[in-house]
């Protein structure tokens, strides 16, 4: 079984800049969480999709960040402008009801923003 | 939301030592999981464990959610043990946002 796949691996921007990460899940989990991990620290929730329905985006910074699932299957988180305070490790997520919600992530999306 | 505190925060052991992490948070819980973060920073899953104590080889977890803590049980230390460990509880309550800790980092020197 294919896990969650993210993309790009690594970008590195320029503050003011925009990027855009992209994460497809594992077959079948209607629930998609997007994490911000800053390094030394544990990560935080940014969005939480439930097929394509936000649950959660209460620390989603919307002035700059922008986050979609179409179709409920693949997502795309968008940052723009870039400030660098938002060099971290982008980490997506997703879980089945079936398996009592147990996370899987993917590989993570690292960004550094000079 | 929950509040979640890992211990110790830093922990380095020999080669072939056992050791236990702790995990305590805040509220009741319906979920609970143990992380291992290897070093190239992918969470990899050890333990869905909600209550009760599971085993994996040499890795086991209690939790025992009337007392709102858990444990990780690491015996028999490998170097490949090293990374960063977080729980992420799930409160039974209002939100259910899986919530991480700060982590424990271990070092396991050979």
């Amino acid at each position: 079984e294919a896990g969650v796949a993210q993309s790009p691996r690594y970008k590195i921007i320029e503050k003011r800049q925009s990027v855009a990460f992209w994460c497809n899940p594992i077959s079948g989990h209607a629930t998609l969480y997007w994490y911000q991990q800053i390094l030394g620290q544990g990560p935080k929730l940014l969005i939480q999709f439930q097929n394509n329905g936000v649950v959660d985006d209460s620390q989603l910074p919307k002035d700059r960040f922008s986050a979609e699932r179409l179709k409920g299957v693949d997502s795309t988180l968008k940052i723009q402008p870039a400030k660098l305070e938002d060099s971290a490790v982008y980490l997506c997520a997703s879980s089945s009801q079936g398996e009592g919600n147990t996370i899987y992530f993917g590989e993570g999306s690292w960004l550094t923003v000079v | 939301g929950i509040q979640v505190e890992q211990s110790p925060p830093d922990l380095i052991l020999q080669e072939g030592a056992n050791s236990t992490l702790r995990c305590n948070f805040s509220d009741s819980v319906n979920n609970l999981q143990w992380f291992h973060q290897n070093p190239w920073g992918q969470l990899i899953n050890l333990f869905y464990i909600p209550s009760g104590t599971k085993q994996n080889g040499r890795l086991s977890a209690t939790t025992v959610a009337t007392e709102r803590y858990s444990l990780l049980y690491i015996s028999s230390s490998q170097t490949t043990d090293s990374g960063v460990y977080f729980c992420a509880p799930r409160s039974s309550g209002g939100s259910y946002i899986p919530t991480f800790g700060r982590g424990t980092s271990l070092i396991v020197h050979p």
